[in-house]
């Protein structure tokens, strides 16, 4: 059983860069979420989306764009990537209602 | 705005004791409560979770709520090295749709 799997692992990326983060879960889940986790802030949501075809802003959506692009897959791009966005990205899938979410492996990204 | 408070910690405990963490939340619209362990490194993983006032119990932890006092703990009895890790306590609003909002984590420490 995968669950949730992101890719890639790791990254390094170069001020002004951009690139996609991939994220696909296979639990049937409505809901999936894209966290950041920094020292000393904890999980911060920064986009989700409740159902296919819908996507909502969360609490830190600046420098990011995300699509849902079918009930498995929700990606996460970062059009010009800056320093401030160095950090690790979770991707993580839920059904809809008072349920726990489950989450993938992250992605450790650093911004030069 | 929704606000999740945890002391960061670290909590040290000897082998054998019992880890007693604390969590408390701002938004009385709350409806379901989590607690995650996280290892460093890894993304987080659901130990426990609990609707209700009163206490839950599974194996050695005991997730224990109080929506009066906007507080939820988690107690680890008989606490091993293996413990160790960052705990997460999360909540979730509104039906869930917009996701958990996590506090900063309580760094715990059991001390062989």
């Amino acid at each position: 059983n995968a669950g949730v799997t992101q890719t890639p692992k790791f990254q390094v990326l170069k001020t002004g860069q951009s690139m996609t983060l991939q994220c696909a879960q296979d639990m049937n889940h409505n809901s999936m979420y894209w966290y950041r986790q920094d020292p000393g802030m904890g999980l911060r949501l920064i986009y989700y989306s409740a159902s296919e075809g819908t996507t909502d802003k969360g609490e830190v959506p600046n420098g990011y764009n995300v699509s849902r692009l079918n009930k498995r897959e929700f990606s996460l791009r970062l059009e010009s990537a800056a320093p401030s966005q160095t950090s690790v990205y979770f991707c993580a899938s839920g059904n809809t209602g008072n349920t726990e979410a489950f989450f993938g492996q992250g992605t450790r990204l650093t911004v030069v | 705005q929704k606000e999740v408070e945890q002391n960061s910690g670290p909590l040290s405990v000897p082998e054998g004791a019992i880890a007693s963490l604390n969590c408390t939340y701002s938004d009385r619209g709350s409806q379901s409560f989590f607690w995650y362990r996280q290892y460093s490194g890894k993304s987080p993983e659901l130990i426990m979770f609990i609707y209700s006032n009163g206490d839950k119990e599974d194996g050695r932890f005991t997730a224990q709520l109080n929506k009066a006092s906007q507080y939820v703990s988690l107690l680890i009895r008989d606490s091993q090295p293996s413990d160790s890790a960052t705990y997460l306590c999360a909540v979730n609003t509104r039906g869930g749709a917009d996701g958990l909002t996590f506090g900063k984590g309580t760094h715990l420490i059991i001390q062989p």
